[in-house]
């Protein structure tokens, strides 16, 4: 089984409807992460998180909430999608303490808003 | 400007070229360095790793670290078909964010 899951991997929506992307893990690490990937403009934080009492901004927060519901749960909401949040988005853990903070990517969820 | 900047290609290489890839950016501050490949539909996963300057080698794989001028390098020998995906530099200081670059598509033509 995979340690970081995401779901759903695909998501077709229209403008303004709220979205939750939802990621998972049995790494065990307190830290995880929310990115963005788009063509030309690489990964992107949105969120990060250090552990379940602890949320913080990252880059691009604007449009996007998140919730730690637990050390292994980390979800994302866009609260009224709009279509430039089209974009393939990315969950990631690393390990406190680790010298580099190796981060471990889940599959990625692809997003589309009409 | 950017922190992190990468040439996005893409390179196209024969099979068994060396391959060079190269990062720039801008914050002197950075002292973590990695590399990540990420091959299609497929979340990134870590290739190198390393701490300051210097190089760093594994197996037909050396990432190059130069904090002088800013500047990482990751070289690839013998490379090969499967070597072909979006190779990613990321970065990171003492503070808790990482900086990724935009990545380079790589295709190694058998």
């Amino acid at each position: 089984d995979a340690d970081v899951t995401q779901t759903p991997r695909n998501r077709i929506t229209k403008t303004g409807k709220r979205i939750m992307l939802e990621c998972s893990q049995t790494k065990g690490h307190d830290r995880m992460y929310w990115y963005r990937q788009d063509p030309g403009l690489g990964l992107r934080l949105i969120y990060y998180s250090f552990d379940v009492k602890d949320i913080n901004k990252g880059e691009i927060s604007d449009g996007y909430s998140v919730s730690r519901q637990a050390q292994a749960k980390f979800s994302l909401s866009l609260e009224s999608a709009i279509p430039n949040q089209t974009a393939l988005y990315f969950c990631a853990t690393s390990e406190t303490g680790s010298l580099g903070g190796e981060q471990f990517f889940g599959p990625g969820t692809r997003l589309t808003v009409l | 400007q950017k922190e992190v900047e990468q040439d996005p290609g893409p390179l196209s290489v024969p099979e068994g070229a060396i391959v060079s890839l190269n990062c720039t950016y801008s914050n002197s501050a950075f002292q973590y360095f990695m590399w990540y490949r990420q091959y299609s539909r497929k979340g990134p996963e870590l290739l190198m790793y390393t701490y300051s300057s210097g190089n760093k080698e594994d197996g037909r794989f050396t990432a190059q670290v130069d904090k002088s001028s800013k500047y990482i390098s990751l070289f690839i020998r013998d490379s090969q078909p499967s070597d072909s995906a979006t190779y990613l530099c990321a970065m990171r200081h003492t503070g808790n964010q990482f900086y990724f670059g935009t990545g380079t598509s790589l295709t190694v033509i058998p």
